[in-house]
């Protein structure tokens, strides 16, 4: 069964910190991995999209990286602002016309 | 700007009324998604459309119905609305999985 996992499911840090947020999925079979942020009773907000050949990408504070032989990802926020404060989801689509969502990880940024 | 827009975004309604939820994507995706979110804030996949006049039925056992005339249109209905239909949908669009998802602001349902 592909299941797609995510820890710590909630952090909170003070402004400023570095953070490391993970993504772990049981088929490293995938097509692409993507990380969303969603704010409370909102949509969904790309951040970065991963391509099953690329080992990482960056947006501004955001840098994302991905191992498949391990089934991990990595979302990497530096400097991290109250601004930052939501979930954040990974999703694996494994080109079946849906994605596998993660379980989310809730963070905290105070000031 | 290329997006998806849904409407309403809040929708309050008495059970056993019809609605229709509705969502636009000016990108010209074939593909387009009903995701239902619970309070746990776990996805559920209800419906997805490959293109003009293809509908299909998701993970989620929906008693809901879609439609895909146009292309950049793919409006949700439930005919008879009931509290278990109360929670969060979302619309998502793709032109192939290579380029990911957009997804919508999501239309918040309480049925009363």
């Amino acid at each position: 069964k592909q299941e797609v996992t995510q820890i710590p499911a909630a952090l909170s840090v003070p402004e400023g910190e570095n953070l490391v947020l993970n993504c772990s999925f049981t088929d490293s079979a995938i097509y692409n991995l993507q990380w969303f942020r969603q704010d409370p009773g909102k949509g969904l907000t790309s951040l970065l999209l991963i391509q099953s050949s690329q080992r990482e990408q960056t947006s501004g504070r955001l840098n994302a990286s991905l191992d498949k032989s391990s089934g991990r990802s990595t979302l990497y926020i530096a400097a991290s602002q109250p601004g930052d404060s939501a979930t954040y989801l990974c999703a694996v689509d494994y080109n079946t016309d849906k994605l596998i969502f993660g379980t989310g990880t809730r963070l905290q940024v105070f000031p | 700007e290329a997006d998806i827009y849904q409407t309403p975004r809040y929708l309050v309604i008495g059970t056993g009324k019809k609605i229709t939820l509705e969502c636009s994507q000016t990108m010209g995706h074939d593909k387009m998604y009903w995701y239902q979110q619970d309070p746990g804030m776990e996805l559920h996949l209800i419906h997805y459309s490959y293109g003009v006049n293809s509908t299909e039925k998701g993970d989620l056992s929906s008693e809901s119905t879609v439609s895909r005339i146009r292309t950049e249109h793919f409006p949700l209905t439930l005919e008879s609305a009931r509290p278990s239909h109360t929670s969060q949908y979302l619309c998502a669009s793709s032109e192939w999985p290579a380029y990911g998802y957009t997804f919508g602001s999501g239309t918040r349902l309480t049925v009363v």
